[in-house]
């Protein structure tokens, strides 16, 4: 079955205290995004992938850390975790950056004390 | 920057029809998506359009496009119990020359009252 799948779905830390949340696609996709949803604001794109080893910032990269090491995982690394962190996360993938159609993960829902 | 703007709640009866709005600004967006996100659950492709096209129907969905206004809208026919969710409404931006990143909007909560 063709999916987009995190890990873990939910998440309680406490501040400072690195973390990572994996996402991982069994569809050979190219491009691969994170988002985080917050009340009122919709999702915000946090970095993105074009392919392998080729990332970028998108619009709230802060604090956050991506790789890209191979074409199946996008994993998305807080070094040092800050209570506005917390949200929910998602991660998508398409076969290119271009005119396809983004799947998604189902969510990974962290709280940061 | 690019923005995407839409109404967050819509309150409908159900068997009636439900009008999603959406405005958006980047001209050069070649797609225009809707996705509904089910409470706890991730985001669902329900269906796009190209933005050389001013409307385009699937089953009980209707979406219509207005380029020229950057007005876009999702219309669901007979609203069931099974359309409360979250719509979201995104635009496609240039990323390295092709289409790629998505903009999306903060979301329209429907609400169907039986």
């Amino acid at each position: 079955e063709a999916q987009v799948t995190q890990n873990p779905r939910y998440l309680i830390t406490v501040t400072g205290k690195k973390l990572t949340v994996t996402c991982s696609q069994n569809m050979n996709h190219e491009y691969m995004s994170w988002y985080r949803q917050d009340p009122g604001l919709g999702l915000r794109q946090i970095y993105y992938s074009m392919n392998v080893e080729v990332t970028d910032k998108g619009d709230v990269p802060e604090g956050y850390k991506v790789s890209r090491k191979e074409k199946r995982n996008f994993p998305l690394i807080l070094e040092s975790p800050s209570p506005n962190q917390t949200s929910l996360y998602f991660c998508a993938s398409s076969q290119r950056a271009g005119r396809e159609t983004q799947y998604f993960g189902p969510g990974t829902r962290l709280l940061v004390l | 920057g690019e923005d995407v703007e839409q109404s967050l709640f819509l309150s409908v009866r159900e068997g009636d029809s439900s009008v999603i709005n959406c405005t958006y600004t980047d001209s050069s967006s070649t797609y225009l998506y809707w996705y509904k996100q089910e409470p706890g659950a991730g985001l669902q492709l329900l269906t796009y359009i190209f933005s050389n096209m001013d409307m385009k129907q699937d089953q009980r969905l209707t979406v219509l496009l207005n380029k020229k206004d950057k007005h876009l809208s999702l219309r669901i026919a007979d609203t069931q119990t099974g359309d409360s969710a979250i719509y979201f409404c995104a635009e496609s931006i240039l990323v390295a020359g092709s289409q790629g990143n998505l903009i999306f909007g903060k979301g329209t909560k429907l609400s169907v009252k039986p």
